[in-house]
C-alpha cells in the first residue's frame, strides 16, 4: 500500500503568515486529497484532485503538486484555521490511505 | 441538505462486539458509497472500508478484515458497521463518511466506543 508521509509534524504560524506543508508518497499518485480537522470534529474536506477547493473553503487556502511530491498552502494564516491537516490517497486502492497529520498551531 | 447522524456513544466490555450506525438524509442513499474511519486517541485517520448500498458490494481494508463488518439498509437509508472481538486497540471514534465522485464530502459526527472491563 502507498504510505503517505506529512511534514513537519507540528508546526506553528502567526496571523498574516504564510504556511505550507507537504505530503510525501511513498509511490506516485495522481491525485491528493486534503482534510482539516479541529479538536473534537469530524474531518472537513478542504481540497480535491490535488488542487480544486471544496465548497466553502477559503481561497487563502491551496494545493498543489505531483508524483510523489504534494503541498498545501495558507496564503495568510488565521486564528481560525489552527488545526491538524491530513492528506489522503486513493489512487492504490485498496486500502485509501491517509498522512499522519501536520498539527498547525497560532502563535 | 447532506447530513449523516451516527449513533451514540458505547462502552463494551473485552471480547464483545458493538454494531454502529450512520443514518443518511438529504440524498439518494442507494447511489453512493459509505465510507469507514477510525480514529484512535490523539492519533490519525484510518480507513477501514466502504460499502455501496446499491448493490451491497463491499470493499474493506485487509488490515480490518474479519474485525469489522459493513451493512446497509436502504429501507431506512442506514449503514452499520459492525466492531467484533473488542480489544482496547478498538477503542476509537468511528466515523462514517460519503463517497461522492471519489471525495470523502460529508462526514458523520462520529462514534466513540471505549472497550473497558
Amino acid at each position: 500500500q502507498i504510505v503517505l508521509t506529512q511534514s513537519p509534524a507540528i508546526m506553528s504560524a502567526s496571523p498574516g503568515e504564510k504556511v505550507t506543508m507537504t505530503c510525501s508518497a511513498s509511490s506516485s499518485v495522481s491525485y491528493i486529497y486534503w482534510y482539516q480537522q479541529k479538536p473534537g470534529s469530524s474531518p472537513r474536506l478542504l481540497i480535491y484532485d490535488t488542487s480544486n477547493l471544496a465548497s466553502g473553503v477559503p481561497v487563502r487556502f491551496s494545493g498543489s503538486g505531483s508524483g510523489t511530491s504534494y503541498s498545501l498552502t495558507i496564503s495568510r494564516m488565521e486564528a481560525e484555521d489552527a488545526a491538524t491537516y491530513y492528506c489522503q490517497q486513493w489512487s492504490s486502492y485498496p486500502p485509501i490511505t491517509f498522512g499522519g497529520g501536520t498539527k498547525l498551531e497560532i502563535k | 441538505q447532506v447530513q449523516l447522524q451516527q449513533s451514540g456513544p458505547e462502552l463494551v466490555k473485552p471480547g464483545a462486539s458493538v454494531k454502529i450506525s450512520c443514518k443518511a438524509s438529504g440524498y439518494a442513499f442507494s447511489t453512493s458509497w459509505m465510507n469507514w474511519v477510525k480514529q484512535r486517541p490523539g492519533q490519525g485517520l484510518e480507513w477501514i472500508g466502504r460499502i455501496y448500498p446499491g448493490d451491497g458490494d463491499i470493499h474493506y481494508n485487509g488490515k480490518f478484515k474479519g474485525k469489522a463488518t459493513l451493512t446497509a439498509d436502504n429501507s431506512s437509508s442506514t449503514a452499520y458497521m459492525q466492531v467484533s472481538s473488542l480489544t482496547s486497540v478498538d477503542s476509537a471514534v468511528y466515523f462514517c463518511a460519503r463517497n461522492y465522485d471519489n471525495i470523502m464530502d460529508y462526514w458523520g459526527q462520529g462514534t466513540s466506543v471505549t472497550v473497558s472491563s
